[in-house]
């Protein structure tokens, strides 16, 4: 039973237009919410996050919308460069004392 | 350099094998997490360590162990090895446990022949 689920496994965009990830959960004790980038041989990398009370959080060209009712949420960048060409995990977690649940990723190719 | 460290990057071994992967957390992270990449899958959580002691299980194999030592680095052992698991592994640390961000090594790719 996915928890965390990323429908898209990859997404293509031109630079400098937006690239939009999509991310659905089912647990509805999340309440902390993560974006992690990762390169080709290297780790994960924290990139932003999002807690329940906040629909919005906004960072440079990276912004993360929540909608809990719907419970869904979307990594925005804006504009897409080529160096932003990674896979991105989206990732839950209910509190900070547990680990976080992981989508599968989606692989974004931003081509110039 | 993400201050997670890792080790062996590669390893390459044969079916019923026993390996042993090393993760040395970041400075003054207490938490450490162990994570499997299977081909085409997401990041499965494994198994987690506080401070020396066990306090989370995940989709852990009863072939796989791992412990936590008092210089606060870890071990995962796999034993019996199968090739489907095969995959990348993956140590992350955060500071505490009410931290939520992890900071990630950059994982030890195991091969079964």
């Amino acid at each position: 039973d996915q928890q965390v689920k990323q429908n898209s496994p990859s997404l293509s965009v031109q630079e400098g237009r937006i690239s939009i990830l999509n991310c659905d959960y089912t647990n509805s004790m999340f309440d902390y919410f993560l974006w992690y980038k990762k390169y080709p041989a290297e780790g994960p990398t924290f990139l932003i996050s999002i807690s329940s009370i906040k629909d919005k959080n906004e960072d440079g060209r990276f912004t993360v919308f929540l909608n809990k009712s719907a419970k869904h949420l979307s990594l925005h960048i804006v504009p897409s460069q080529p160096g932003d060409s990674a896979v991105y995990f989206c990732a839950a977690s209910p509190s900070g004392n547990t680990p976080l649940v992981f989508g599968k990723g989606t692989r974004l190719s931003v081509i110039a | 350099d993400s201050g997670v460290t890792q080790t062996p990057k590669h390893l390459i071994t044969a079916t019923g094998q026993r390996v042993t992967l090393r993760c040395s957390p970041r400075s003054g992270d207490l938490s450490v997490y162990w994570y499997q990449q299977s081909l085409d899958q997401g990041l499965q959580f494994l198994i987690q360590y506080y401070n020396g002691e066990e306090r989370a299980k995940g989709n852990i194999l009863e072939r796989f162990s791992a412990q936590q030592f008092p210089d606060l680095h870890s071990e995962l052992n796999l034993s019996s090895l199968e090739l489907g698991d095969s995959a990348l592994y993956f140590c992350a640390s955060r500071a505490g446990q009410g931290a939520y961000g992890y900071t990630f090594g950059s994982g030890t790719r195991l091969t079964v022949v």
